[in-house]
């Protein structure tokens, strides 16, 4: 996975709860992106970084921020979690020689 | 808005078979055009992609059609095997500024019958 890290693997969670997916890279890539994953809507971009602190918004990013303060670590906050928001995460990064390379995924459930 | 429109939804194949796979654009500002293959518990993994001044490529079994003024693209597995039975996702994408970002189709659930 190209030296992609995410934690948890797995998470329940309560309605209503703050919740943190972190995301951690090895090889020092610029850019960094978060996604999630829906049965019947693929992968949809939530948020994506493209340095230290500088981040912005992607097509689904209500209900969710991130942070970077550090080149290897791209956080992704839901600041009170929904139902809606049970899916699949994926963060990813992208490099010129390679393209996209995603990590292997945080499973959400929020009860 | 579905920018990126894939059909099938699920494909069941005899293993042999050729595996097709189609996939619909709207944006023609799109450059690069990836395929993904995912098995389960994994993340997508770049599987073949194009750029549009090319109208095939091909990469061992697998192949990408590219029709520009159609803006329309398709993935094309041949001598299809079990082992290929996984779920298959179309993307394009544009340089938005220095980043890129990845649209992705909905996905095709591929099943190879041995």
């Amino acid at each position: 996975d190209a030296g992609i890290t995410q934690s948890p693997r797995h998470k329940v969670t309560e309605t209503g709860t703050p919740v943190t997916l972190r995301c951690h890279q090895t090889e020092n890539h610029r850019y960094m992106y978060w996604y999630r994953q829906d049965p019947g809507h693929g992968l949809r971009l939530i948020h994506y970084s493209y340095g230290v602190k500088d981040t912005d918004k992607g097509e689904v990013s209500d209900g969710y921020s991130v942070s970077r303060s550090k080149t290897e670590d791209f956080l992704l906050t839901l600041e009170s979690a929904t139902s809606s928001q049970t899916s699949v995460y994926f963060c990813a990064i992208w490099a010129v020689n390679y393209g996209y390379t995603f990590g292997s995924g945080t499973r959400l459930t929020v009860v | 808005q579905q920018q990126v429109k894939q059909s099938p939804q699920s494909l069941i194949v005899q293993k042999g078979g050729i595996s097709i796979i189609n996939c619909a654009y709207e944006n023609t500002a799109f450059d690069y055009f990836p395929w993904y293959q995912q098995f389960p518990g994994k993340g997508p993994a770049l599987l073949i992609a194009i750029r549009p001044d090319v109208s095939e490529k091909k990469e061992g079994r697998f192949t990408i059609s590219f029709n520009k003024s159609a803006k329309q693209f398709s993935l094309h597995i041949m001598d299809s095997q079990p082992g290929d039975s996984a779920t298959y996702f179309c993307a394009a994408s544009e340089s938005t500024g220095s980043a890129r970002q990845l649209t992705f189709g909905s996905g095709t659930q591929l099943t190879v019958l041995p």
